[in-house]
């Protein structure tokens, strides 16, 4: 089965910029999805199809894919940014199984 | 407003059954795959299954494969799962989400979560 990689923790500063790797075998050839997810809540989708954004998601948050890594970018991180973030991406060699990566953790300093 | 609603999860021996339901309201529910994913306390997200928009057609993680059953009721904008066999282990807060845009699509809106406790 298709497995996604992240990093259990990442931490930056308030104001410099987070990035938060989602690592898989050839994964530029799917379409990866991120969440958010702040303790105690669902989790809320940020970024879908690589790169877009959904309505009422700040700028700051943007995504890329290629080759064996996705990539989710926070710019000019704020305190209200610290969460879990996931990203999925569906094993379409699998009866349209979804996978999700393990999470990490976004820490502001 | 979109949104789903969970209801039915609670403490049940090992052993036992529950069943899950999930309100959908404010999109047509008929036209949508849905889906649950469960997270294990302090832990990620996990996958569990998913049904098409008819209900012709489930999915499950191989760890509930047998166990559990994805169902719907179109007419009741409702999305179930029946639970049996239940271990410590299928112990999570678990969560309905519809998909958009279909296989290779996005989860949203997610559930505000209902708790499955197994424990003796």
């Amino acid at each position: 089965s298709y497995v996604l990689t992240q990093p259990p923790s990442v931490s930056v500063a308030p104001g410099k910029t987070a990035r938060i790797t989602c690592g898989g075998n050839n994964i530029g050839s799917k379409s990866v999805h991120w969440y958010q997810q702040k303790p105690g809540q669902a989790p809320v989708l940020v970024i879908y199809y690589d790169s877009d954004r959904p309505s009422g998601i700040p700028e700051r948050f943007s995504g890329s894919n290629s080759g064996n890594t996705a990539t989710l970018t926070i710019s000019r991180v704020e305190a209200g940014d610290e969460a879990d973030y996931y990203c999925q991406v569906w094993d379409s060699s699998s009866d349209h199984l979804v996978v999700f990566g393990g999470g990490t953790k976004l820490t502001v300093l | 407003e979109v949104q789903l609603v969970e209801s039915g999860g609670g403490l049940v021996q090992p052993g036992g059954s529950l069943r899950l339901s999930c309100a959908a309201s404010g999109f047509t529910f008929s036209s949508y795959w849905m889906h649950w994913v469960r997270q294990a306390p302090g832990k990620g997200l996990v996958w569990v299954s998913r049904i098409n928009s008819d209900g012709s057609s489930t999915s499950y993680a191989d760890s509930v494969k047998g166990r559990f059953t994805i169902s719907r009721d179109n007419a009741k904008n409702t999305l179930y799962l029946q639970m049996n066999s239940l271990r410590a282990e299928d112990t999570a807060v678990y969560y309905c989400a519809r998909v958009v845009a279909g296989t290779e699509g996005w989860f949203d809106p997610w559930g505000q979560g209902t708790l499955v406790t197994v424990s003796s």
